[in-house]
């Protein structure tokens, strides 16, 4: 199984909603990221974990709080957000996070729409 | 500070060849990555280069220098299936990925 797989694939939310995205990959990666990519926009990073505890976080509002339950599972959890959220939230993983030939493998994304 | 440069857009003819250029300026270096976007999908993986010179890899190509901050990305005999955004990323000394903001690659008939 070489695949990250996220759903939703597609989210509309108010802004007083409580909502989750998930993630999952079983190729044994230790590494697993939160991006969010704006239209035309590079991926910009949210979250690490690195063997199930979080390693960075990228200055992110607390309207979003990540959870990994366990190594293969990543989850983010959405409350009170902004119509400027709006984006594809892209899960990746990735063997382990401090190494130089550290490829990413990226979900599809989940689109979220905040109204 | 940490910057990735590469064109907004660039059109070639089917058939063609085009290459994509990226300079960085990064905090220390660990490599440098090419990935291919297609549009409202995820990117995908295309290359990987940590030491100078070219790499290749059926129609695509990466080239690496590392004096001078630079990499191209080489793709020939361009399909149609190869418009896409093609973004490069170059990591630094904390391993931590530095994307440029992507080149938008139209190929026409």
């Amino acid at each position: 199984d070489t695949e990250v797989t996220q759903t939703p694939k597609h989210l509309v939310m108010g802004m007083t909603n409580k909502k989750s995205l998930k993630c999952e990959q079983h190729m044994g990666h230790r590494a697993m990221y939160w991006y969010k990519q704006k239209a035309k926009k590079p991926p910009e990073l949210m979250f690490v974990y690195s063997y199930e505890k979080l390693s960075i976080n990228e200055s992110v509002p607390s309207r979003f709080s990540p959870e990994c339950p366990n190594s293969s599972l990543l989850n983010l959890h959405l409350h009170a957000l902004q119509p400027e959220d709006s984006a594809l939230y892209l899960c990746a993983s990735s063997q382990d996070q401090g190494s130089g030939a550290n490829v990413l493998t990226f979900g599809a994304g989940s689109r979220l729409t905040v109204l | 500070g940490q910057n990735i440069d590469q064109p907004t857009e660039m059109t070639a003819t089917e058939g063609a060849i085009v290459q994509i250029n990226c300079t960085y300026q990064t905090s220390g270096f660990n490599g440098l990555f090419w990935y291919q976007q297609h549009a409202g999908e995820a990117p995908t993986f295309l290359s990987y280069n940590v030491l100078d010179g070219l790499e290749e890899k059926g129609r695509f190509s990466s080239f690496l220098s590392r004096s001078k901050g630079y990499s191209y990305l080489l793709l020939k005999e361009l399909q149609m299936k190869d418009s896409a955004s093609y973004l490069c990323a170059a990591m630094d000394s904390n391993y931590q990925l530095i994307w440029g903001a992507g080149t938008k690659l139209i190929i026409k008939p």
